[in-house]
């Protein structure tokens, strides 16, 4: 069964410092989405996309947020200057076109910013 | 503002036993609400959709029931297995963006 995959599984970053989680969606879905989850909190949206552009975001997702869609299979969400408090587990997730509120989400990145 | 809640606390139950989990919200008029499934260090996992104009949903051991006027579901999960133990997340849709609930941890025991 397809699924959705993330890379890396871990990330170790310096405060300051830029990171690129990377993501490859179901591969005949269309609608791509982020999430974070600090430890032991809620899962928080943050951003989704769908027809190579930002469809929703939340206010966590400012300006030291992008994603990106750069070739037919990557998804990628990028941040700038990672601070103390971007620490948490981050999940892509992605759906189709005709069923596009079921969400599948991957295993995620845990970014730890130092 | 908007507030979902989820019971912090766990449910145990004994195997066999229907297991019902709670999610009652505020200040949120949802298109439609989920259920899904977490365990320690995963992502996750989508188990059911409901409609606003839909009253019940069902799949295999699983039954959802949703109350626009009380703002709450219900989320049965009948004949539990140990291996239904897992968080599971309550969320609420407008658009395709998800707004989370807490998650109630439920353990099955043997």
């Amino acid at each position: 069964e397809p699924e959705v995959t993330q890379t890396p599984s871990h990330q170790v970053t310096q405060m300051g410092q830029e990171v690129i989680l990377r993501c490859v969606p179901i591969s005949n879905h269309l609608y791509f989405y982020w999430y974070r989850q600090i430890l032991g909190q809620k899962v928080e949206f943050l951003v989704s996309f769908y027809n190579n552009e930002i469809s929703e975001k939340s206010e966590i997702f400012d300006d030291q947020f992008s994603v990106e869609r750069p070739d037919g299979s990557n998804f990628t969400l990028k941040i700038r200057s990672t601070k103390l408090e971007d620490s948490a587990m981050y999940f892509c997730a992605s759906s189709r076109r005709d069923r596009n509120y079921e969400q599948y989400f991957g295993p995620g990145t845990r970014l730890t910013v130092t | 503002s908007q507030k979902i809640e989820q019971n912090s606390e766990a449910l145990n139950i004994q195997e066999g036993k229907t297991a019902t989990l709670t999610c009652n919200y505020t200040n949120y008029s949802p298109a439609y609400l989920q259920w899904y499934r977490q365990d320690p260090g995963r992502g996750p996992v989508f188990l059911l959709l409901i409609r606003e104009n839909e009253k019940e949903k069902r799949k295999e051991r699983l039954k959802v029931t949703f109350d626009t006027t009380l703002k709450q579901s219900l989320f049965h999960i009948t004949a539990s297995q140990p291996a239904d133990s897992a968080t599971y997340l309550c969320a609420l849709g407008a658009g395709n963006m998800l707004t989370f609930g807490g998650g109630t941890r439920l353990m099955v025991k043997p």
